[in-house]
């Protein structure tokens, strides 16, 4: 596609619960990237791809969260046992080759109530 | 671990004035980027800066890379209102590909 393509938009989840959050990259992308942006703060590294498989996942906050991208392009992160403190926006990024030319998508609300 | 620090974190200006943000980084890194970010946006890449002595210009902004003293800077030339905006940079770990973002600058240009 033309950008990266984030769904859904937002998502409100009762505490406890289990979300998927997917990111579409640009086509022929291989470096893929999630962040964490909570209100009023700047991104936070969570886990980075190259390829299928995960070069650096040192950002996850614990082990409630996982990310996969089995296929080398679309990835889906995932959150169990939801908490409100993981309320934030959740923004993915891809690049033609690591380290360069970052496009971000327009993120995920997710709201944790 | 790499930390990036930006400041100031709120900046006022008037329209016509010129002002630079700073950003520190704490470890070596090989590459430091500029985002801006408006409003219930995504971050839109502005300049990135991959060796010692860098400057890119792109219209009334400048950034400036120097490694040694681990430093970047972000200048504005001559504000208008269609700068305000939030500011972040960031940088790659050495020998890593992903980046460590600043708190962000939140700029507002008044008239």
């Amino acid at each position: 596609g033309a950008g990266v393509s984030q769904t859904p938009s937002n998502k409100v989840t009762e505490k406890g619960k289990y979300v998927e959050l997917r990111c579409d990259p640009i086509s022929g992308h291989t470096a893929l990237y999630w962040y964490r942006q909570s209100l009023g703060q700047g991104p936070e590294f969570l886990i980075y791809f190259q390829g299928t498989g995960a070069a650096d996942d040192s950002g996850l906050p614990n082990d409630r969260f996982f990310a996969v991208r089995p296929e080398g392009s679309v990835s889906t992160l995932k959150i169990q046992r939801t908490e409100r403190g993981d309320s934030a926006v959740y923004l993915c990024a891809s690049s033609l080759t690591s380290g360069y030319g970052y496009t971000f998508g327009s993120g995920t609300r997710l709201t944790v109530v | 671990e790499l930390k990036v620090e930006q400041n100031p974190l709120f900046l006022s200006m008037q329209e016509g004035k010129n002002y630079t943000i700073y950003c520190n980084y704490s470890t070596t890194s090989d590459r430091l980027y500029w985002y801006r970010q408006d409003p219930g946006k995504s971050l839109e890449s502005l300049f990135v800066l991959l060796s010692n002595g860098a400057v890119k210009q792109e219209g009334r902004l400048m950034a400036s890379l120097d490694t040694k003293a681990r430093l970047s800077t972000l200048h504005i030339t001559a504000a208008v209102h269609d700068l305000s905006a939030t500011y972040f940079c960031a940088a790659s770990p050495h020998n890593n590909n992903d980046m460590r973002f600043g708190a962000g600058t939140r700029l507002t240009v008044k008239p």
